[in-house]
């Protein structure tokens, strides 16, 4: 069974800074594209980075400059490093897990939340 | 970037109606799009992937279609069980984005 299970939200002040995780099990980590997928209170789903099995990255224009993705193959582990957060970043992020060798969504965390707030 | 357009923003429906949820890119993403169903307070879930292939799991009452640059999602035989908001996506290119939602109520 896929198990994709985050960690790492908090509140924290406008301009922190805050990492989360992603520890996954049931397939081949290093086979698939993750992603991190937000969704702020009552809004619909926004991507905001993608990161494929040997390590290439990309973000939403949003985040570019701001959010870092980074996995470790070993661990099953894949992380979203988040700087000069803003009060928009407000969300439950989740993780997400790419379908074979596209970028569709097939398997998705419970999502942790992070506020952005004074 | 490429923006995807999704009609009804709400539809209300009695069950065993049938029901159809658009979406349209603004430019050609070939036949990459998905389909997902989110029930408030959980994780979305995908239905379709690649225009018109269906999940597996997913019940054979959705399917997905394509004509052009329009892409729909079909609910044959609307179910309680269906009542949730329901997203397009495009994976044609980066950055990906999703239409803004379309919530299904059972009347």
């Amino acid at each position: 069974e896929v198990q994709l299970v985050e960690s790492g939200g908090a509140l924290v002040q406008p301009g922190g800074s805050l990492r989360l995780s992603c520890v996954v099990s049931g397939f081949t980590f290093s086979t698939y594209a993750m992603n991190w997928v937000r969704q702020a209170p009552g809004e619909g789903l926004d991507w905001v980075s993608g990161i494929t099995g040997s390590g290439d990255t990309f973000y939403a224009d949003s985040v570019k400059g701001r959010f870092t993705i980074s996995r470790d193959n070993s661990r099953n582990t894949v992380w979203l490093q988040m700087n000069s957060l803003r009060a928009e970043d407000t969300a439950v992020y989740y993780c997400v897990k790419s379908l074979s060798s596209t970028w569709q969504f097939d398997s998705w965390g419970q999502g942790t939340l992070v506020t952005a707030s004074s | 970037d490429i923006q995807m357009t999704q009609s009804p923003s709400s539809v209300s429906a009695s069950v065993g109606d049938r029901v159809t949820i658009t979406c349209r890119a603004s430019q050609d993403i070939s036949s990459w799009l998905a389909w997902y169903q989110q029930i408030p307070g959980k994780a979305p879930k995908l239905l379709i992937y690649t225009a018109s292939n269906l999940q597996s799991g997913v019940p054979s009452r959705f399917s997905g279609s394509k004509s052009g640059t329009d892409f729909t999602l079909t609910i044959s035989s609307l179910q309680p069980e269906d009542s949730a908001i329901y997203y397009c996506q495009q994976v044609n290119s980066f950055p990906l984005t999703f239409g803004g939602g379309t919530k299904v109520e059972i009347k």
